[in-house]
């Protein structure tokens, strides 16, 4: 089964400067790759998803994610993070052979200061 | 456009009492799952359900009971709950194709006392 390592639990940046959010996935087939972004009291909302073509994907909030498969990465970016960006992020991936599960990474929890 | 509405949001309980935690999705889904977000392992899926009248073990479904007797409803049972179980839990569902991401409720967050 596909498994996905977050590789930061926190990461801590100031307004204005950019930001990167680490994730790896394995898996023995190909898969589609997902960002979700967890608000405090809310659930997971879609950033942006990896399906195929282009392997640089560009997601709501100005964030954006670069599928590398020889490194088997989806790292997510910002150029410049406002205070409104602090929050939970989530790594997900799933199988192209199963629908039925779909595995989050641990998250990373971004804190933007001022 | 409600999207998918879980209820209760809060809830504590005592060791051994009975609950259940009823997520329903407006999106006409095919899928529908439910998660537990616990500090620092992410979501984990307990069960999920491909359709009405199914449904099937995740990862950790031990302690938790499952029916989706419509499809726009899918009911989270804990018959004897335990402190292990609390957690916040996540209710998603997600159209037939598998490229398509889930859409998640705004989570009960349960305490075993």
């Amino acid at each position: 089964a596909q498994s996905v390592t977050q590789l930061d639990s926190q990461v801590p940046v100031f307004e204005e400067a950019p930001v990167e959010l680490r994730c790896n996935y394995s898996s023995s087939v190909s898969v589609y790759l997902f960002w979700y972004v967890q608000y405090p009291n809310q659930g997971l909302q879609l950033l942006l998803k990896y399906l195929s073509g282009s392997t640089l994907v560009k997601g709501i909030n100005g964030f954006e994610a670069e599928f590398n498969k020889s490194q088997t990465s989806f790292h997510l970016r910002k150029p410049s993070v406002h205070i409104s960006d602090t929050a939970e992020y989530f790594c997900a991936v799933s199988e192209f052979n199963n629908n039925n599960d779909m595995r989050f990474g641990a998250g990373t929890r971004l804190t933007v200061k001022p | 456009n409600a999207g998918v509405t879980q209820t209760p949001k809060f809830r504590v309980l005592k060791t051994g009492q009975s609950m259940t935690l009823l997520c329903a999705q407006d999106m006409n889904h095919e899928y529908m799952y439910w998660y537990r977000q616990d500090p620092g392992m992410g979501l984990r899926l307990i069960h999920y359900s491909v359709g009405e009248g199914t449904t099937a073990k995740g990862e950790v479904p031990d302690g938790y009971n499952v029916s989706r007797l419509k499809k726009q409803n899918f009911l989270l049972g804990l018959e004897s709950a335990a402190p292990s179980q609390t957690s916040v839990y996540f209710c998603a569902s997600s159209p037939f194709f598998r490229d398509q991401p889930q859409h998640f409720g705004d989570g009960t967050r349960l305490s075993i006392l």
